[in-house]
């Protein structure tokens, strides 16, 4: 069973960078994995921020950005802000189906 | 501008078949892909599947043997039909829509919260 790893939570002060991961147990990330990041709020749907690796959706706001990261897909947000505080889930896809990431919590502290 | 409206039975007794509905509203209903995604309370996001414009569907292997996605081009509308559940079933559905060039899930539904219980 296909498992794709993310931290479970960070912490970032305000104003600061932080780059969130995402792997597989398959081995490396690579393009042909298509990742997808998500933000969710609690009591809140899931928003698109980054698909494909590193394209942004028009709503996406410029400090989010995606790319690929030695073995992994990484989000990298910068400029954090307290209302970043949030979930977020990578989804890499294997051909016949997408896999969700376990979620990182974002701390802003 | 595109939004997704979901409805369905919010509580089931095991054993009985899950069923939800989507409908789109602005943008075009063909060309896209049509998701379905699950959220147990407190926990992650599972993939359930998807349809795409042509009808061929996919499902999560661990899903496949319950799961049935369709879509009603005449509506704008696509469905989920999950059989035999359980408690473990118990989750907030949404519906979503993607797009080619690894688009998976750009708009989502407002979910639905499906209740398993005896």
């Amino acid at each position: 069973q296909t498992v794709v790893t993310q931290e479970p939570s960070l912490t970032v002060s305000p104003g600061g960078t932080v780059t969130l991961t995402c792997a597989s147990s398959t081995g490396a990330v690579t393009s042909s994995y298509y990742p997808n990041w998500f933000q969710q709020k609690p009591g809140q749907a899931p928003r698109a921020l980054i698909y494909s690796t590193s394209n942004k959706h028009s709503w996406t706001p410029a400090q989010f950005s995606g790319s690929l990261l030695g073995d992994k897909a990484a989000l990298t947000l910068s400029g954090v802000q307290p209302e970043d505080e949030a979930e977020y889930y990578c989804l890499l896809y294997y051909g016949g189906a997408w896999v969700f990431g376990g979620g990182t919590k974002l701390i802003v502290l | 501008q595109v939004q997704l409206s979901q409805w369905g039975a919010g509580l089931l007794k095991p054993s009985e078949t899950l069923s939800l509905t989507c409908a789109v509203y602005g943008g075009s209903f063909s060309g896209h892909y049509w998701s379905w995604i699950r959220q147990p309370p407190g926990k992650g996001l599972e993939w359930i599947g998807e349809i795409n414009h042509s009808g061929g569907t996919k499902y999560n292997p661990s899903l496949k043997s319950r799961v049935t996605i369709s879509v009603d081009t005449s509506k704008n509308q696509f469905s989920l039909k999950m059989s035999s559940v359980t408690a473990a079933d118990t989750a907030v559905y949404y519906c979503a829509r993607g797009d080619d060039g690894g688009n998976s899930a750009g708009y989502w539904g407002q979910g639905t919260l499906v209740t398993v219980s005896s």
